[in-house]
């Protein structure tokens, strides 16, 4: 049973760095094929991926934010992580972590999300 | 990137009737390797997305046979059969055909 779940730091400034944990459970992600994505929502609003890591420390990114994206994992405890830069009012938002399979996977499980404030 | 364009933005359904949501791609979803990467999520008030549907007509595991997905080359639909008050929420597809992947606007399926 594949489990996923956020967490952050809720609230922070403009300008600050935004870092996320995804702790995972179900599956490994130094299995092959297997990858860890991450996809945010502004409140009353549509998805967007952002960035994804695989199995073979691959990463990949959203070409609108790559200037601003990292995502690393540490495979021994089942954690992926996700650090944007210069937080910015927009970038308010709930952010998801998902797990997929393979290239061109859908994402299959999803985490309960974390919802990120930025403001002054 | 590929633009999905889903109408209705909003569709009212009485219980127990059919709901139909339409999503377009701006450019073909079949990948080279034959395969077509669309997929359709459903959202529920309060909670997170779930898959329904995974390239274009597979029901993922537990999900009812009232849902069914059909469509080829850019234009896909998902349609709800016996709707029940379970299913409003927020629809969503995405493609993983090509990069980066890409989600409709969604549509709110609400009580009629």
């Amino acid at each position: 049973q594949v489990t996923l779940k956020e967490s952050g730091p809720g609230i922070l400034q403009p300008s600050q760095a935004l870092s996320l944990t995804c702790t995972f459970s179900g599956f490994s992600l130094s299995t092959y094929g297997m990858r860890v994505s991450w996809i945010r929502q502004p409140s009353g609003k549509g998805l967007e991926w952002l960035a994804t890591i695989d199995w073979d420390d691959d990463k990949y990114y959203n070409p609108s934010l790559k200037s601003r994206l990292t995502v690393s994992k540490d495979t021994s405890n089942n954690q992926a992580f996700l650090k944007i830069t210069s937080m910015d009012s927009a970038d308010t938002a709930t952010y998801y972590c998902a797990w997929s399979c393979g290239a061109h996977g859908d994402f299959d499980y999803w985490g309960q999300g974390v919802m990120v404030t930025v403001s002054s | 990137d590929v633009v999905m364009t889903q109408t209705p933005v909003s569709l009212p359904v009485s219980l127990g009737g059919q709901a139909s949501i339409s999503c377009r791609s701006s450019q073909s979803l079949v990948h080279s390797n034959g395969n077509t990467y669309l997929h359709w999520y459903l959202q529920k008030p309060g909670q997170s997305p779930q898959l329904l549907i995974y390239r274009v007509s597979n029901r993922f595991s537990g999900v009812p046979d009232r849902f069914s997905g059909s469509g080829s080359g850019t234009d896909f639909t998902l349609k709800i059969s016996r709707v029940e008050p379970e299913d409003l929420g927020d629809y969503y597809c995405l493609q993983s055909t090509h990069f980066p992947p890409t989600f409709g606007s969604g549509t709110k399926l609400e009580i009629k």
